[in-house]
This record gives C-alpha cells, sequence and structure tokens, in this order.
C-alpha cells in the first residue's frame, strides 16, 4: 500500500502569516489528493481536491499545488479560524489512505 | 440541501458486533460513493471502506477485511457499516461520507455525516 506523510506535525505562525505544508506519498498518485481541515470536535472538511482544485465555498487563501509524490497546501495570511488539523488523503485507488495531520495553532 | 444523518452512540463489549447506519437525502442516492472513515480518540483519520450505492460493489481495507461489511437499503436511501469481533482498539467515532464526483469512486468527499461514537469496553 502506499503510504502518506505529511510534514511538520505540528507548526504555530502568528496572524497573518503565510504557512505552508506538505505531504508526501510513497509511490506517484498523479493527482489524486485532497486536503480536509478539521478543527477541534468537528467534522473534517474538503478544502482541495484534485491537489489544487478549491471545494466551493472554501477561501481563496487556501491553496494547494503538487503532482506524483509531493504536495503543498498553502494559507496565505493565517486566520483565527484556521486552528485545525489539516489532513491530506490519497484516492488514487483503494486505500484511500490519509496522512497522519498537520495540526495549526496561532502563536 | 444533502445530509447524511447517522444512529446514535452504541456501547459494545468485546468480541460483539455494531452495526451504524447512515441516512443519506438531499441528492439522488444513486449517484454518489459512500464511504466510511474512522477516528480513534485524540487520533487522526483512518479509511475503512467504499460501497456503491447503485450496486453490489464495496471495497475494504485490507485492515478490516473479514471484520466490516458495508451494505445499503434503496428503498430508505441508507447505508450501513457493520463492524464484527470488536475490540478496545475499535473505540472510535465512525464517520459515513459521501463521493464528491457522481458515479466514480475515484473522488474525494465531501459531505459527513455527524458522526457515531462507537465504545468497546467490558
Amino acid at each position: 500500500d502506499i503510504q502518506m506523510t505529511q510534514s511538520p506535525s505540528s507548526l504555530s505562525a502568528s496572524l497573518g502569516d503565510t504557512v505552508t505544508f506538505t505531504c508526501r506519498a510513497s509511490q506517484g498518485i498523479t493527482d489524486y489528493l485532497a486536503w480536509y481541515q478539521q478543527k477541534p470536535g468537528k467534522l473534517p472538511k474538503l478544502l482541495i481536491y484534485a491537489a489544487s482544485t478549491l471545494q466551493s465555498g472554501v477561501p481563496s487563501r487556501f491553496s494547494g499545488s503538487g503532482s506524483g509524490t509531493e504536495f503543498t497546501l498553502t494559507i496565505s495570511s493565517l486566520q483565527p479560524e484556521d486552528v485545525a488539523t489539516y489532513y491530506c488523503q490519497k484516492y488514487d485507488g483503494a486505500p484511500f489512505t490519509f496522512g497522519p495531520g498537520t495540526k495549526v495553532d496561532i502563536k | 440541501q444533502v445530509q447524511l444523518v447517522q444512529s446514535g452512540a452504541e456501547v459494545k463489549k468485546p468480541g460483539a458486533s455494531v452495526k451504524v447506519s447512515c441516512k443519506a437525502s438531499g441528492y439522488t442516492f444513486n449517484d454518489h460513493y459512500i464511504y466510511w472513515v474512522r477516528q480513534a480518540p485524540g487520533q487522526g483519520l483512518e479509511w475503512m471502506g467504499v460501497i456503491n450505492p447503485s450496486g453490489v460493489t464495496t471495497i475494504y481495507a485490507q485492515g478490516f477485511q473479514g471484520r466490516v461489511t458495508m451494505t445499503r437499503d434503496t428503498s430508505t436511501t441508507t447505508v450501513y457499516m457493520e463492524l464484527t469481533s470488536l475490540r478496545s482498539e475499535d473505540t472510535a467515532v465512525y464517520y459515513c461520507t459521501r463521493g464528491l464526483n457522481r458515479n466514480n469512486w475515484y473522488t474525494a468527499t465531501d459531505f459527513w455525516g455527524q458522526g457515531t461514537l462507537v465504545t468497546v469496553s467490558s
């Protein structure tokens, strides 16, 4: 099975900062990659699919890039409501493995 | 509006089985695959499997093979996930979630059920 890793496991940044974190697949998955945001005690929310397509209703400060084995999620101008754990997920074939997550909080 | 409404919390003893339901509404039931994901307390998301609501296609994660069964009832637009031989490590919130793209299981998921807490304890 393809393994998904994320780095860093956590980060702390200031309001207004641009933050970027990475998701890596152990084998190429073309662009079959999604990003989800999960706020504490809440449901996961789809942010990005097909590596770089913004889901409807998601603020434009979120963006995704990458293909193959390395992907990034960028939050430009970090807001208080962005405090959450961010998971990547591959969906090129079963199993649709999630990464372990990156926890983002405000410095 | 699209809704996935799951059944309530369960407490089970080790070795027992649990069946969680997920009632879909607000869209054409047969057009979207339903996936199951679980989250143990304080842990990340774990993909369990997928079912095609319009047919009998199911795919399960290898770690659940032989213990999980996903079924659907098109007359009530409800999907079910049954997990058998429960152990303490199965204590988690179980989510159903809908495939974003119609008639395609290679897809991210957009709408999520509210989650069902299953506690396995003697």
